[in-house]
This record gives structure tokens, C-alpha cells and sequence, in this order.
């Protein structure tokens, strides 16, 4: 496995449903990011992990719940979603969590629907 | 507050030259960022722009004014597999990514 990868690619969930997002990055990166891309709006940041401390949380509910266990693997818990957490979820890493030139490397995201 | 405009949609002709356009209001500046992303793949790297001018990677170019909060993408020669959404992203004061919604740019035979 290269780059960035990202299980499952496709998760449909109840509102009272418990599931978690994984990612692991194979390329040696120091930071990690969890995505919401919502259809024909910008990328929303939810939260950064560098050297495996989290550093950034933009104000995201405490429904989303994220786990980063070491530099490589990056998981968001889900619990009680509401159908507008409806996206795609996009994991990417970088060299490190600050400084310029800081190019970030995506996963293939996880299309999540909430019924 | 901070804000990254571009146009949500372009249609261009395969073998032609299209310019997607993004203007910027940041906390700071870094740096600008544009990303590739086909339907359903991950956001590629395409440029990075922090010195104003001109940078040419093959088809593919990009331009910086600072002064003016502009940045362009200019893609030559395109081809049908150039059919993807365009972000633009500039990095703040806080080395944080401010994102554009994204320019969806369709390619017509």
C-alpha cells in the first residue's frame, strides 16, 4: 500500500448507529486531518493531529469523536449522527503540522450517507 | 472573515485553453494551493504559488498577485481526462488550508 488509504469507501448508518472511519498514511507524514466535503461547498477542517496531538478542532460536535493511536493510523468514532453529517469524509497527512510549504496528501474519502 | 471565491462551473473544448480564477480575503498569507479532484478520487496536488508571477508545470500553469488577492489556474491542450473539480486553497497566518468551494471545469469534445 502507497499514499494515503482510507476504510470502508462507502458506509451507510442509522442515527442511532456507533461506527468509526479509518485511515493510515504510509508515507512517514507527522500530521494527520480529518475532512468534511460537502457537495459544491469548500472543504471544512475538523480536526488536525500532529506527532500524534491533536492541535486543531474546529468547533466540530461532539458526535465525532477522533482517535489518532500513532503517526500512521487516524480513525474518526461516529455516534448519534444526524442525516445533514451526510459528506464525504477525507483523511490527508503532511510532512508536518505547521510551516510553510505544508503540501497535504488525501485518501479517497468515505461516502457516508445517515439514514 | 476569510474567503476564498471561485466559479462553481466551466465548460471548455477538448484541445483548448481555459483559466479558472480565485480570488482570496485571508488572515495572512502563506501561500496558494490548487488541487485536482476527479469524481469520486482524492484531491491532488497540482501547484503551489507564495512569490508573485508564473509557474508552468507542463500543461498545467498557475499565477500569483499578491497585491490583488488573485491567483489563476491555466490549463492548455486539454483533454478529456482534464474533466475534474479545481480547488483552490491558501494557507493563513496560522499555517491553516482555507479551502474555495471548488470549480467544476466539464470538457466537450
Amino acid at each position: 500500500e502507497t499514499g494515503v488509504t482510507q476504510t470502508p469507501r462507502h458506509l451507510v448508518m442509522g442515527m442511532t448507529n456507533k461506527k468509526s472511519l479509518k485511515c493510515e498514511q504510509h508515507l512517514g507524514h507527522n500530521a494527520m486531518y480529518w475532512y468534511k466535503q460537502s457537495a459544491k461547498k469548500p472543504l471544512e477542517l475538523m480536526f488536525v493531529y500532529s506527532l500524534e496531538e491533536r492541535v486543531e478542532n474546529n468547533s466540530v460536535p461532539s458526535r465525532f469523536s477522533p482517535e489518532c493511536p500513532n503517526s500512521s493510523h487516524l480513525f474518526l468514532h461516529l455516534h448519534t449522527l444526524q442525516p445533514e453529517d451526510s459528506a464525504l469524509y477525507l483523511c490527508a497527512s503532511s510532512p508536518t503540522g505547521q510551516g510553510t510549504y505544508n503540501e497535504q496528501f488525501f485518501g479517497p474519502g468515505t461516502r457516508l450517507t445517515v439514514l | 472573515g476569510q474567503n476564498i471565491d471561485q466559479p462553481t462551473e466551466m465548460t471548455a473544448t477538448e484541445g483548448a485553453i481555459v483559466q479558472i480564477n480565485c480570488t482570496y480575503q485571508t488572515s495572512g498569507f502563506n501561500g496558494l494551493f490548487w488541487y485536482q479532484q476527479h469524481a469520486g478520487e482524492a484531491p491532488t496536488f497540482l501547484s503551489y504559488n507564495v512569490l508573485d508571477g508564473l509557474e508552468e508545470k507542463g500543461r498545467f500553469s498557475s499565477f500569483l498577485s499578491r497585491s490583488k488577492g488573485y491567483s489563476y489556474l491555466l490549463l492548455k491542450e486539454l483533454q478529456m481526462k482534464d474533466s475534474a473539480s479545481y480547488l483552490c486553497a491558501v494557507m493563513d497566518s496560522n499555517y491553516q488550508l482555507i479551502w474555495g468551494a471548488g470549480t467544476k471545469l466539464i470538457i466537450k469534445p
